[in-house]
């Protein structure tokens, strides 16, 4: 059973465009999770997603940011637009309808 | 608004020293505490600590939790220099979303 699948891994964008993060939960896993750590912090919160439904996007910036979790094929995130500010690892976990959750490797989004 | 702070930030130890991490919470309908270790990557499942006062062994890892006064803490015994790495708390609420509310971590660093 592969582990939580992200990519690309490192992903490097000019100010302005637009960054497009995979994530490929475990198998059997329904709920996704993106979180967000910024250098020398802990990971926030972003946004909990069920296949074709947002659950709970209290974290999500308003703006430029949105995620989808199709019916079918991985959960997106998207970040349109984006800025030095956006720079950080972006970290996706999935887990069972009631069951932990497992981390995936993350993305790490750096804006030139 | 949920909140969990770690203590220290930062940590430097000799190889052998034991060291005990702390983590206060403060989270609305508390259900568990989760401990992570992050080396540079995924942030990997130590412990879930849910009921007070019973202590979770893994190896030269122990933690423990305490619901009246809303903290937890981790123990590494016989530290090595793997052990070097962030260990994050974060705190869990009832129901059936893994959205977690994490701190900032800890940095251990273990000198040889």
């Amino acid at each position: 059973n592969a582990g939580v699948m992200q990519n690309p891994r490192h992903l490097v964008r000019r100010r302005g465009q637009e960054a497009r993060l995979r994530c490929s939960p475990m198998k059997g896993h329904s709920h996704v999770y993106w979180y967000r750590q910024l250098p020398e912090e802990g990971l926030k919160f972003m946004v909990y997603l069920q296949k074709e439904n947002i659950i709970d996007e209290s974290g999500m910036p308003k703006e430029r940011f949105s995620a989808e979790f199709p019916k079918e094929g991985p959960s997106i995130l998207r970040i349109q637009q984006v800025v030095r500010g956006d720079s950080a690892a972006y970290f996706c976990a999935s887990s069972p309808p009631s069951g932990r959750a497992f981390f995936g490797q993350g993305t790490r989004l750096t804006v030139v | 608004e949920d909140k969990v702070v770690q203590s220290p930030l930062s940590l430097v130890v000799h190889e052998g020293d034991t060291v005990t991490l702390n983590c206060s919470y403060e989270v609305t309908n508390f259900r568990s505490l989760l401990w992570y270790k992050q080396e540079k990557k995924a942030p990997t499942f130590l412990f879930m600590l849910t009921s007070s006062g019973i202590e979770k062994k893994s190896g030269r890892l122990s933690s423990i939790l305490d619901k009246k006064e809303l903290f937890s803490i981790l123990n590494i015994t016989a530290t090595q220099t793997g052990d070097s790495a962030i260990y994050l708390c974060a705190g869990a609420r009832v129901g059936g979303s893994e959205k977690l509310v994490f701190g900032k971590g800890t940095k251990l660093t273990v000198n040889p």
